[in-house]
């Protein structure tokens, strides 16, 4: 299997704040790497496929980037409705994985 | 548009077999590159991906649960089930579905359904 490992677990930010999150693949995933947002109670929703792409109605101050291990999403200006947890998952293999979550909370 | 829904029991006993169903609307699997995929989620931890069945009927586990997994699909009744057989404690949690799409570039699941919650105990 391809392990997916973020980092931090959990942060804690203000409203404004540029905020980072990592991801590392234990083998080179090219590009295949998907960013989701899941706040309490609902289900996962898409935002960043292929490392960098932006999905639909997704605003921009959401971003990704990376190529083979290492991999970045970024929040510009943290809003209030941001305050979620990201998951990290990559298909570069048909066996899918993702990342253990982090968790975004209101500093 | 594009909708899922899983439905299935809410309770099960330990040992038992669980079967839910993912119904879609708004896609096809007569659609090159369609897939439906499955997703768990224990209470309070992170997403696993359990299984996945694309358009051509090619059929994916974890490895870790491939042995009591097997995934389905009814084209013209717009279906996926899944069946996990030997339910324990451990795989109490909520269920998702979630349709992607195989592209050059990659999968992603860009829509997926609510989630059903599934109790295993006696």
């Amino acid at each position: 299997d391809i392990q997916m490992t973020q980092s931090p677990s959990s942060l804690s930010a203000s409203v404004g704040d540029r905020v980072t999150i990592t991801c590392r693949a234990s083998q080179t995933i090219n590009s295949y790497l998907n960013w989701y947002q899941q706040r309490p109670g609902r289900a996962p929703k898409l935002l960043i496929y292929a490392a960098s792409s932006l999905h639909i109605e997704v605003p921009s101050r959401f971003s990704g980037s990376g190529y083979g291990t290492d991999f970045t999403l970024t929040i510009s200006s943290l809003q209030p409705e941001d305050f979620a947890t990201y998951y990290c998952q990559q298909t570069y293999s048909t066996l899918w994985t993702f990342g253990q979550g982090t968790r975004v909370e209101i500093k | 548009q594009i909708t899922l829904k899983e439905s299935g029991p809410t309770l099960v006993k330990p040992t038992q077999t669980l079967t839910l169903t993912c119904t879609f609307s708004g896609f096809s699997f007569s659609t090159s590159g369609v897939g439906v995929a499955w997703i768990r989620q224990p209470p309070g931890k992170a997403l696993e991906w359990l299984a996945l069945i694309n358009w051509d009927d090619d059929k994916r586990y974890t490895p870790s649960l491939q042995s009591r997994l097997t995934i389905t699909k009814d084209t013209s009744k717009k279906q996926v089930v899944l069946t996990m057989t030997n339910m324990g404690p451990v795989d109490t949690g909520t269920y998702f579905c979630a349709r992607f799409d195989v592209l050059p570039s990659g999968s992603y699941c860009d829509h997926w359904g609510q989630g059903t919650l599934v109790t295993v105990s006696s």
